[in-house]
C-alpha cells in the first residue's frame, strides 16, 4: 500500500518568512495529493490539491510542487501569518477501482510567531 | 462548500459502556463516508470505508466486532464503539465524499471520547 512520509515535524518561523514542508510517497499510481489545515480540535480543511499531470500549483500566499520521478509534493507558504499556525497533512491517493482513498502523512506543526 | 457534521461534539463514557456517533452530511449525499481515528499530535488512521446500504471496509488491524459501522442512508453513517476501554480514548473525525472525485471529501468536525 501507499506510504506518506512527512517533514518536518515542527516548523516554526517568525511572521513574513516563508514556509516549506515536503512530504514523499511510495506508490507511483498515486495521482492525487491533497494538502489540509486541521487548528486545534477542528476539523480538516482541504487547502489546496495538485494531480500528478501538473507540475505546480499556486493559490494567493500557498503554493504545492510535484515531482513524480523523484515522488515527492511540498507545500509552500510566503508571508506567513499568526493565522497559519496549524497542523498541516499531506496526503496520497490513487484511484484504484476509483476509490480515491487518501494516504495521510504525519502531519506538520506549524507555529508562526508574530 | 458542503458540510459534514458529527454528534456528539465529546462524550465521556465508563469502561464497559458503547458510544454512538453519529456523521452527517447536511447538504448533500455522501456516496462514501470514511471513519478515522486521531491521537493527540498524531496523523489521521483510516478505520472503515463505508458505502450507503452495503456492508463497510475495515483497515487491516481495526476489529471490526468493536467498531460497528453502519450507513443506512446517504446522510448518515453511525460509528459505534461497543464496550469502550481507556485505549479507546481518541479523537473520532467521520468524512463524507460526494461521488469518486477525491476533492468533494469534506470532513466533519470531530468526536473527543474519553472512556474513564
Amino acid at each position: 500500500g501507499e506510504n506518506v512520509e512527512q517533514h518536518p515535524s515542527t516548523l516554526s518561523v517568525q511572521e513574513g518568512d516563508s514556509a516549506v514542508i515536503k512530504c514523499t510517497y511510495s506508490d507511483s499510481a498515486s495521482n492525487y495529493f491533497p494538502w489540509y489545515k486541521q487548528e486545534l480540535g477542528k476539523r480538516p480543511q482541504l487547502i489546496i490539491d495538485i494531480r500528478s499531470n501538473v507540475g505546480e500549483k499556486k493559490d494567493q500566499r500557498i503554493a504545492v510542487t510535484l515531482n513524480k520521478t523523484a515522488k515527492h509534493f511540498s507545500l509552500h507558504i510566503t508571508e506567513t501569518q499568526p493565522e497559519d499556525s496549524a497542523v498541516y497533512f499531506c496526503a496520497a491517493s490513487n484511484p484504484p477501482g476509483g476509490s480515491y482513498i487518501p494516504t495521510f502523512g504525519r502531519g506538520t506543526s506549524l507555529i508562526v510567531h508574530p | 462548500g458542503a458540510v459534514v457534521s458529527q454528534h456528539p461534539s465529546w462524550v465521556i463514557c465508563k469502561s464497559g459502556t458503547s458510544v454512538k456517533i453519529e456523521c452527517r452530511s447536511l447538504d448533500f449525499q455522501a456516496t462514501t463516508m470514511f471513519w478515522y481515528r486521531q491521537f493527540p499530535k498524531q496523523s489521521l488512521m483510516l478505520m472503515a470505508t463505508s458505502n450507503e446500504g452495503s456492508k463497510a471496509t475495515y483497515e487491516q488491524g481495526v476489529e471490526k466486532d468493536k467498531f460497528l459501522i453502519n450507513h443506512a442512508s446517504l446522510t448518515l453513517s453511525t460509528l459505534t464503539v461497543t464496550s469502550a476501554h481507556p485505549e479507546d480514548s481518541s479523537f473520532y473525525i467521520c468524512s463524507a465524499r460526494v461521488g469518486a472525485l477525491p476533492e468533494t471529501q469534506y470532513f466533519g468536525p470531530g468526536t473527543r471520547l474519553l472512556v474513564l
